[in-house]
């Protein structure tokens, strides 16, 4: 099966300041790779995916990129603020348009300073 | 607010007894899922459903049990074979697009 490890566990970046957090897939076959945020006490939300046949994608502040011969993938948050501080989770799937599962990482613990 | 609805929110188990969380949704999506959160490791997935009665086992079944009986609702019972119940956990759903949504969790504790 699908294993997904998620690097750095904490990280604490100074408002402004760019964060990054990497993770690894291990199943090739894997071709959806969505990133979730979830603040204290609530639920995991979507904030950025990409799928396989896609380099790089943005949204504002936020990218996210994809090298599949590498077989991993990273978020990119710039110009950090307050609000941004949450635990981000990776995850990876083999999505064929019906349901299928999705292997998550460990998340990391992001930290926005002022 | 996302048409998952977890209860309760909070819910506390003796040792050896059996207890059932509920996930309801009104969003017409097919697919079902479990998550346990713990503190480090993340989601892991229990089990899921993608249609009416079928489910299958996810990376950490034992000790937990479901049933998919209405499109709507897929209850996760976890029995008292689950030596280490005390965790939030997840109720998600899916449809045609990979996206998944999800309930506001329940946070069980052996007391």
């Amino acid at each position: 099966g699908e294993n997904v490890e998620q690097h750095p566990s904490t990280l604490s970046v100074q408002e402004g300041d760019s964060a990054v957090i990497k993770c690894t897939y291990s199943d090739s076959a894997s071709n959806y790779f969505p990133w979730y945020k979830q603040e204290l006490g609530k639920r995991p939300q979507l904030i950025i995916d990409i799928r396989s046949n896609v380099g790089e994608k943005k949204d504002q502040r936020i990218a996210v990129t994809l090298n599949k011969t590498a077989k991993h993938f990273s978020l990119h948050i710039t110009e950090t603020q307050p609000e941004d501080s949450a635990v981000y989770f990776c995850a990876a799937s083999f999505d064929t348009g019906t349901a299928s599962k999705l292997t998550f990482g460990t998340g990391t613990r992001l930290q926005v300073t002022l | 607010d996302g048409g998952i609805t977890q209860s309760p929110k909070y819910l506390f188990r003796k040792e050896g007894q059996n207890v059932t969380l509920s996930c309801e949704q009104n969003l017409n999506h097919d697919a079902m899922y479990w998550y346990r959160q713990d503190p480090g490791q993340g989601l892991r997935l229990i089990y899921y459903s993608q249609i009416v009665n079928d489910f299958q086992k996810g990376d950490i079944a034992e000790g937990y049990s479901v049933s998919r009986e209405k499109k709507e609702s897929f209850p996760l019972t976890v029995t008292s074979a689950q030596k280490n119940p005390t965790a939030f956990y997840l109720c998600a759903t899916r449809t045609g697009r990979p996206e998944a949504f999800f309930g506001q969790g329940t946070r069980l504790t052996v007391v």
